[in-house]
């Protein structure tokens, strides 16, 4: 099962930030935080991963709390390319099978003109 | 950088026929990902290979799915008989180590099985 929770859907403004929240209550200390993206009729793109510091890329910013039980992706200026299913994965970084993806339900972005 | 390929795209066949799906990772990816993903759901992972020795397997359906990758490229992805409940999109995905810990994997388009 996923390890995390997410809002089963969003709506945002053109042009506004997204904040995509996530809980993950149960991470352990060296499981990072990992966020894909699906757009309709695509397979699953990465956007950003992180541990414990807060990361930035030219998709998207990851605040990871403190304790590190939530986080949130931030798309600073939504598009309606944006509109899509956005994942939040707990994994640990290693390539064998204990880093697998395990993907929940997702949160649905809606970008609205 | 080519992205990962898959075909065909779309394929609709009876239930208790056989069907098989192909991926061509991206080059150099030594791990390569087969999923799952029914209609409303996140994907999920049947089998992942490291070069051409599977890594893991376990929720894959032995008893109809089979699935190779021969020389450390290509895979095949294979149902035989089809059942309704296997009308999904099967993702192929790869992935390779950046040395940094860091092991994205890059998702093909899929390939949409429809069982009647």
């Amino acid at each position: 099962d996923a390890k995390t929770t997410q809002p089963p859907s969003m709506d945002c403004a053109e042009g506004r930030a997204a904040n995509l929240p996530c809980n993950h209550s149960t991470i352990s200390g060296n499981e990072y935080v990992y966020w894909y993206r699906q757009i309709h009729s695509q397979g699953p793109q990465y956007i950003i991963h992180g541990l414990k510091n807060n990361e930035t890329n030219e998709m998207a910013s990851l605040i990871i709390t403190e304790d590190r039980k939530s986080s949130t992706l931030i798309l600073p200026h939504a598009t309606l390319r944006d509109t899509a299913v956005y994942y939040c994965i707990v994994r640990l970084n290693y390539g064998g099978s204990q880093g697998n993806l395990i993907f929940g339900k997702g949160t649905k972005l809606s970008v609205k003109p | 950088e080519a992205g990962v390929a898959q075909s065909p795209r779309y394929k609709i066949i009876e239930k208790r026929q056989s069907v098989a799906f192909w991926c061509n990772p991206i080059s150099g990816h030594a791990t390569l990902y087969w999923y799952q993903q029914i209609l409303g759901q996140g994907p999920k992972l049947l089998i992942q290979f490291q070069n051409n020795g599977v890594v893991d397997d376990s929720q894959l359906p032995k008893d109809r799915f089979s699935a190779e990758r021969l020389k450390g490229v290509d895979s095949t992805l294979k149902i035989q008989p089809a059942k309704l409940e296997d009308s999904a999109v099967y993702l192929c995905a790869s992935s390779f180590n950046r040395g940094t810990g860091a092991y994205e994997q890059y998702f093909g388009p899929g390939t949409r099985l429809t069982v009647t």
